[in-house]
């Protein structure tokens, strides 16, 4: 149980493209879904927090205009990186917090998406 | 906000013999503390987690301790394998106003387990 899976694995895309990436809890409804932007090598950094139904929360120098969160339902988040340049290749993370689980505060992360913008 | 300190950042052990990976954290509220094992190309998986409220938990050959006091936990790995190669990171959660959780990330240590 506890999965989450993400599309596409991997993409690449032309500079000034938009591009969608979406986080499915598979098994159980996520209330709260987190999305992470890891360099290589690199620790992960939080973006943004979203809650269903409700907007997200964004860190402290993430630019929501430019990465846009929905959270639409209990099982699905998209992340959509408008207007890609070069410098925003990296590897985009989600994870999912169980609902049912309450404030016991385990999330399960998914397999991550390989961004390359050219 | 929090800040999560990591080291080793790189640690290469004997096959068989034990890792041990230190972190400390800043913020005293927090209360979750989990372990993630990355391997190249693949997102974190869990694999052992501490709240504040317990001192030590163990699962097979991975352990982790908690101290509170000084704000630092280890994860500790026994009789080590290859396939234990892989960044591992620790992180620290605590629940801010507004009710969102928040997790930061230490900075990871690559283990190498040299067969």
């Amino acid at each position: 149980g506890a999965v989450v899976s993400q599309h596409p694995s991997w993409v690449i895309c032309k500079s000034g493209t938009s591009v969608k990436i979406e986080c499915r809890s598979l098994d159980f409804q996520a209330t709260t879904m987190f999305w992470y932007r890891q360099f290589p090598k690199q620790s992960l950094m939080l973006m943004a927090t979203s809650n269903e139904g409700s907007k997200a929360t964004y860190e402290q120098g993430v630019e929501k205009d430019k990465f846009l969160i929905n959270h639409a339902s209990l099982t699905l988040s998209t992340l959509t990186v408008t207007s890609a340049h070069p410098e925003d290749s990296s590897f985009y993370i989600c994870s999912a917090r169980d609902g049912k689980q309450g404030d016991n505060g385990e999330q399960y992360f998914g397999p991550g998406t390989r961004l390359t913008v050219t | 906000g929090e800040n999560v300190e990591q080291h080793p950042s790189t640690l290469s052990v004997q096959e068989g013999d034990s890792a041990v990976i230190k972190c400390t954290y800043s913020d005293s509220a927090s209360n979750y503390f989990p372990w993630y094992k990355q391997e190249l190309g693949k997102g974190p998986q869990l694999i052992i987690d501490i709240r504040s409220n317990v001192g030590e938990k163990k699962d097979q050959r991975i352990a982790v301790t908690l101290n509170k006091t000084a704000k630092h936990f280890s994860l500790h790995i026994t009789e080590t394998q290859p396939e234990d190669s892989a960044v591992y990171f620790c992180a620290a959660s605590n629940w801010l106003s507004g009710g969102y959780q928040k997790v930061t990330f230490g900075i990871g240590t690559k283990l190498q387990v040299i067969p």
